[in-house]
C-alpha cells in the first residue's frame, strides 16, 4: 500500500518570500503520478500542481514549482513570492495509475502567509 | 465550464438516520470519487465510479453505499449514522483516461447528533 507522508504540520512565511513545503511517499509502484493540492479556509480543494513518475524534469506552475526526488520518494512543493492568498492548507497526493484510481492524501501542511 | 458541484451545502441528521450527499461532476467527465474528510483524519478514498459502476471502495463499512447514474452524477448514502461520521464529503471527478487529475466539489459538511 502506498503512505504519504507530510511533516510539517504548519509553517509561517511572510508575504513575498519562498517557502518549501515537504512531502516523502512509499511504492513500489514505478508509474505514478504526484500532486500538490490547495485546500483554503472556503474548503475547496484545488488543484497546484501534478507531476509525473516517468518525468524526470520538475514541474513548474507560475510561482509553484516542484522537487521530484524519485529515488528518494521526495516530492516538495516550493512556493515563491508568497502571497497572502496561499494561506491554506497543502495536501501532497500520491495517484497509481493500476485498477486502484485513487488518491492518497498525506495529512496536510497548514501554510500561513503574514504581512 | 461549469466546476464539480455538490448538495447540500450543510446536513445536520441525527444517530440512526440515513444522510443521502450528491455530486455532479464535470461535464464529459466519467469518474466520480468520494473522499471522507475527518477533523484529525486527513482525506480518506471512500468510493470510485466509472461508467455507472463501482470500481473500488476505501476500508469503509457496508453501511457507505453509492451509485452512479447514467449522466454520471452520483449519490453517496450513509445509512444508520454514528457520530464519527461527522466530517466534510468530497466528491471528485476525472476523465479515466487522462488518469491522475481529480477535481474536487466544495463537499458536503455532515453533522451526526
Amino acid at each position: 500500500a502506498q503512505t504519504v507522508t507530510q511533516s510539517q504540520p504548519e509553517m509561517s512565511v511572510q508575504e513575498a518570500e519562498t517557502v518549501t513545503l515537504s512531502c516523502t511517499y512509499d511504492t513500489s509502484e514505478n508509474n505514478y503520478y504526484l500532486f500538490w493540492y490547495k485546500q483554503p479556509p472556503s474548503r475547496q480543494m484545488i488543484l497546484v500542481i501534478r507531476q509525473e513518475a516517468y518525468k524526470q524534469q520538475n514541474a513548474t506552475e507560475n510561482r509553484f514549482s516542484v522537487n521530484f526526488q524519485k529515488a528518494a520518494k521526495s516530492f516538495s512543493l516550493k512556493i515563491s513570492d508568497s502571497q497572502l492568498g496561499d494561506t491554506a492548507m497543502y495536501f501532497c497526493a500520491f495517484f497509481n495509475t493500476g485498477t486502484a484510481s485513487k488518491l492518497t492524501f498525506g495529512t496536510g501542511t497548514r501554510l500561513q502567509v503574514t504581512l | 465550464e461549469a466546476g464539480v458541484t455538490q448538495s447540500p451545502t450543510h446536513l445536520i441528521k441525527t444517530r440512526g438516520q440515513q444522510a443521502t450527499l450528491r455530486c455532479s461532476p464535470i461535464s464529459g467527465h466519467t469518474s466520480v470519487y468520494w473522499y471522507q474528510q475527518a477533523l484529525g483524519l486527513g482525506l480518506q478514498f471512500l468510493l470510485w465510479y466509472d461508467e455507472g459502476e463501482e470500481r473500488n471502495r476505501g476500508n469503509f463499512p457496508p453501511r457507505f453505499s453509492g451509485r452512479q447514474f447514467p449522466n454520471y452524477s452520483s449519490e453517496l448514502n450513509v445509512n444508520a449514522l454514528e457520530l464519527e461520521d461527522s466530517a466534510l464529503y468530497l466528491c471528485a471527478s476525472s476523465l479515466y483516461l487522462i488518469s491522475g487529475e481529480q477535481y474536487f466539489g466544495p463537499g458536503t459538511r455532515l453533522t451526526v447528533t
